[in-house]
């Protein structure tokens, strides 16, 4: 039973660029949670998505946006970037509100 | 504002030796509470988690927390602490109010041989 799993794991994007990143939730789950965890920090919440809609909102910009698929998966985008996105972006699914989250390894964003 | 606070954010034990990492919360109700582990470049691990009931909750790898209404705190410990444990340790509250889990700033564990 595969985890959660997100792609890639490493990207190299310059200023001012649009990046997306993907994110499949573990077998069962239907909700999906992204997170933003800049060095020596810990996770900070971006948005969270169930039903294929944006449930819950952090303290980011519209440049952070989100998608989920009908088969639960999810996509997080970022437009106009800039050097202070550089961060571990982290997914995390579960099956109900509240329950622990389940996380995937995370996608190294490095800004340049 | 809901927050959770790490007071620690480095903490240094000796191999054997027992451990407690701080965790404090600030919320109007009663919270779900969680301690996560996070190795370098991976993911978080969840070790243990509180809903209700039981105060004293067990989890993996051998921690345990205990929740404290009265402190608004939830503590992480180990009786005897292995070099693998070497680590980033978050404590994490559930809103239910704001429907998402937040994450304090983390506790970087070393272990000395």
């Amino acid at each position: 039973d595969a985890g959660v799993t997100q792609s890639p794991t490493h990207l190299i994007k310059t200023r001012g660029q649009q990046v997306t990143l993907r994110c499949s939730p573990k077998s069962g789950h239907d909700t999906v949670s992204w997170y933003q965890q800049a060095l020596g920090q810990g996770p900070q919440f971006i948005f969270q998505y169930y039903e294929e809609e944006e449930r819950q909102r952090g303290n980011f910009p519209d440049r952070f946006s989100g998608h989920q698929f009908p088969n639960y998966s999810s996509e997080l985008n970022v437009n106009a970037l800039l050097l202070g996105d550089s961060a571990l972006y982290l997914c995390a699914s579960s099956p109900l509100l509240g329950s622990p989250l389940h996380f995937g390894n995370g996608t190294r964003l490095t800004v340049t | 504002a809901q927050s959770v606070t790490q007071p620690d954010i480095h903490i240094t034990v000796s191999e054997g030796a027992s451990l407690e990492l701080r965790c404090n919360y600030s919320y109007g109700a009663t919270p779900y509470l969680f301690w996560y582990v996070q190795s370098p470049g991976q993911g978080l691990q969840l070790l243990l988690k509180y809903f209700s009931g039981d105060t004293l909750v067990q989890g993996i790898k051998g921690f345990e927390a205990e929740f404290k209404r009265s402190q608004s705190s939830f503590n992480l410990r180990k009786p005897s602490v292995h070099w693998s444990d070497a680590a980033e340790y978050f404590c994490a509250v559930f809103m239910n109010r704001d429907d998402k889990i937040i994450f304090g700033k983390g506790t970087r564990l070393h272990i000395l041989p």
